[in-house]
């Protein structure tokens, strides 16, 4: 079945440590994202990706950075520099071309301890 | 101000109840326009997709945007215990590629 997959589904990080979360998909979607979600909130984007070796920062990019080197793949790494990463991550990906909508991840939940 | 507006409730009813969801915005360019059912602790999921305005009916649910007042709204008529859960509005522009922006998300309970 196609879909997405994320890992772990419970993260804990230390201060001051980096940690990487993952993201596949095999839809063979264009477009890739990463959304934070917190209570009262709603989602927030981090960073979302059009194309292969190409990606912009979204609304709260500090503290996060990301990579595409493959269509299936965009992890996520929340940095130290992140100082409030306890929160639900959720990717989603698209076709791009024309909005049809998401399909999301089962997501992520990173706290800090 | 925030793009688009969606009461966060919590809304609780009685099963068998007539629910309804509202959202409203400020972006006229705004063409498409989702419902997105997300249970706890799991991913949202596509419930109702809409281009531009009118209504679009699936089951027990419909979906109505009226862009002249910039306000959606998603019905679920016969709720169910099943579905209790946080409803997000989603809504992007024309052009291609373009980022969808979310509501809060309504949280719903439906009561045996």
């Amino acid at each position: 079945d196609g879909g997405i997959t994320q890992s772990p589904k419970y993260l804990f990080r230390k201060e001051g440590q980096n940690v990487t979360l993952s993201c596949e998909q095999n839809l063979n979607h264009d477009a890739m994202y990463w959304y934070r979600q917190d209570p009262g909130q709603g989602l927030r984007l981090i960073y979302y990706s059009q194309i292969v070796n190409d990606f912009q920062k979204g609304d709260i990019a500090e503290g996060y950075s990301v990579s595409r080197e493959k269509k299936e793949s965009f992890p996520l790494t929340v940095t130290s520099a992140q100082k409030n990463p306890t929160a639900f991550y959720l990717c989603a990906s698209s076709i791009g071309a024309r909005n049809y909508g998401y399909t999301f991840g089962s997501g992520t939940r990173l706290t800090v301890v | 101000q925030k793009e688009v507006e969606q009461d966060p409730g919590p809304l609780s009813v009685p099963e068998g109840a007539i629910v309804s969801l509202n959202c409203t915005y400020s972006n006229s360019a705004f063409q498409y326009f989702m419902w997105y059912r997300q249970y706890s602790r799991k991913g949202p999921e596509l419930l109702m997709y809409t281009y531009s305005s009118g209504n679009k009916e699936d089951g027990r649910f419909t979906a109505q945007v009226d862009k002249s007042s910039k306000y959606i709204s998603l019905f679920i008529r016969d709720s169910q215990p099943s579905d209790s859960a946080t409803y997000l509005c989603a809504m992007s522009e024309e052009t291609s590629g373009s980022r969808l922006t979310f509501g809060e998300g309504t949280q719903l309970t439906v009561n045996p």
